[in-house]
């Protein structure tokens, strides 16, 4: 079945550096390529929708200047927390969309990110 | 406005307690409501897509069934490895719109 590949699953940065993570599909071409945030106890918010060589779709309210979102081929997109603060620490998740399956959303692992 | 509305929060069952998760949704041009589990620390892991009232799909102890206005996920017998929390989603216009999540524990 589908696979989308997460990485890193956990990451501890200081305040003001960058954080890169990156979401890739293994054996399917995704056309579409979507980033979540999830807080605890809380649902997965969408935070923006890429597609491959075309710019993100951000949700309103998700700074784009602060969640670079590059999705350079079918099976990679990365997302970027740039200068990243600690109410940025939360659950990020990317999910991969390939047209016509049933089910058609796979999602990574996830990456837990914890800003200090 | 598009909403998923998941009930209870928390289930605790006892090992072989059958019973039933809901799902309210209000998704304009809903394209699929889709039922997936998430482990601690975990991305969702899909387990089922239902396209139209009436319909409905098993998987194992699973049961999944959609009306206009809801879905269910029924759990027949359950075992403590059946213990996560199940997320319901709305599928609209190329995303996902997800409920809060149901924690279900189920204790031997």
């Amino acid at each position: 079945g589908a696979v989308v590949s997460q990485h890193p699953s956990r990451v501890i940065c200081k305040s003001g550096t960058s954080v890169k993570i990156e979401c890739r599909s293994l054996d399917f071409q995704a056309t579409t390529m979507f980033w979540y945030r999830q807080f605890p106890k809380q649902s997965l918010m969408l935070m923006a929708t890429s597609n491959e060589g075309s710019k993100a779709t951000y949700e309103q309210g998700v700074e784009k200047d602060k969640f670079l979102i590059n999705h350079a081929s079918l099976t990679l997109s990365t997302l970027t927390v740039t200068s990243a603060h600690p109410e940025d620490s939360s659950f990020y998740i990317c999910s991969a969309s390939q047209h016509g399956r049933s089910g058609g959303y796979t999602f990574g692992s996830g990456t837990r990110l914890t800003v200090v | 406005e598009d909403q998923v509305t998941q009930s209870p929060e928390a289930l605790r069952l006892q090992e072989g307690e059958s019973s039933s998760l809901n799902c309210s949704y209000t998704v304009s041009g809903l394209r699929g409501l889709f039922w997936y589990r998430q482990d601690p620390g975990k991305g969702p892991e899909f387990l089922f897509t239902l396209y139209s009232a009436g319909e409905e799909k098993e998987k194992e102890r699973l049961k999944a069934t959609l009306t206009k206005k809801e879905s269910f996920l029924h759990i027949t017998a359950p075992k403590p490895e059946d213990s996560a929390t199940y997320l319901c989603a709305g599928g609209s216009q190329g995303n996902l719109i997800f409920g809060k999540g149901t924690k279900l524990s189920v204790k031997p």
